[in-house]
């Protein structure tokens, strides 16, 4: 079964400052893919960045990107320059072979102006 | 295109009725996917379909729920009887394919029952 775990229930950035936000999953299949979505307040999950396993290059979306060890499934996310607006809940999500999203329980991003 | 489209937006019933949740897909998109949002289990995949056809329902709580796509443009998730402990929040989501494809998620229904 594929599982994806956030341990950290929350984190708090200054803005302008940089944040990382970590994910680790399990799966036994070879070709996945990864996803990191946000949340805010008004509740829309929007896409913010994928990763397909089979590439070794880290993805890059403009302030986001990600920090890909395949060895040791671990997906996190970095953001750049935080901005007010990224103040958000954020969910690590993977999906194989059988088309399911799995996600993690999401982190709480604040951003202290 | 409008993206996504779920009705209603907020629905509060009474214990032991029947509620329907709605969802119109994006055009084009063969996967259809519903998923529930509850503090304490986070989000969870319900069933999906691929072009109309239901894959797997393993998600689904238990009989009091189904769902149904009866055309490419329309789903629904029925409850029941509803219970109190099926207050959350209800999304739909539609892919073109699926894989690395974004899933586009509606703006969700939160379901209250009392």
């Amino acid at each position: 079964a594929q599982t994806v775990t956030q341990s950290q229930p929350e984190m708090s950035v200054q803005e302008a400052e940089t944040v990382t936000l970590s994910c680790t999953y399990d799966t036994s299949e070879s070709d996945y893919y990864l996803f990191w979505y946000k949340q805010p307040p008004s509740r829309q999950m929007i896409l913010v960045i994928r990763q397909e396993a089979y590439k070794q290059q880290n993805a890059t979306e403009n302030r986001f990107s990600v920090n890909f060890q395949k060895a040791a499934k671990s997906f996190s996310l970095k953001i750049s320059d935080s901005q007010l607006g990224d103040a958000a809940m954020y969910f690590c999500a993977h999906t194989g072979a059988n088309s399911k999203l799995t996600f993690g329980k999401g982190i709480t991003l604040s951003v202290r102006p | 295109d409008a993206g996504v489209i779920q009705s209603p937006r907020h629905e509060v019933t009474e214990m032991g009725q029947e509620v329907t949740l709605r969802c119109k897909p994006i055009s084009g998109h063969d996967y259809l996917f519903w998923y529930r949002q509850t503090m304490m289990r986070g989000l969870e995949l319900l069933i999906y379909f691929n072009n109309n056809v239901p894959i797997d329902d393993s998600g689904m709580p238990e009989d009091r729920f189904s769902a149904k796509m009866p055309n490419a443009s329309f789903s629904t998730l029925k409850i029941q009887p509803s219970e109190p402990r099926d207050s959350a929040v209800y999304f739909c989501a539609s892919s073109y394919g699926t894989g690395p494809n974004e899933q586009f998620f509606g703006p969700g229904t939160r379901l209250t029952v009392l």
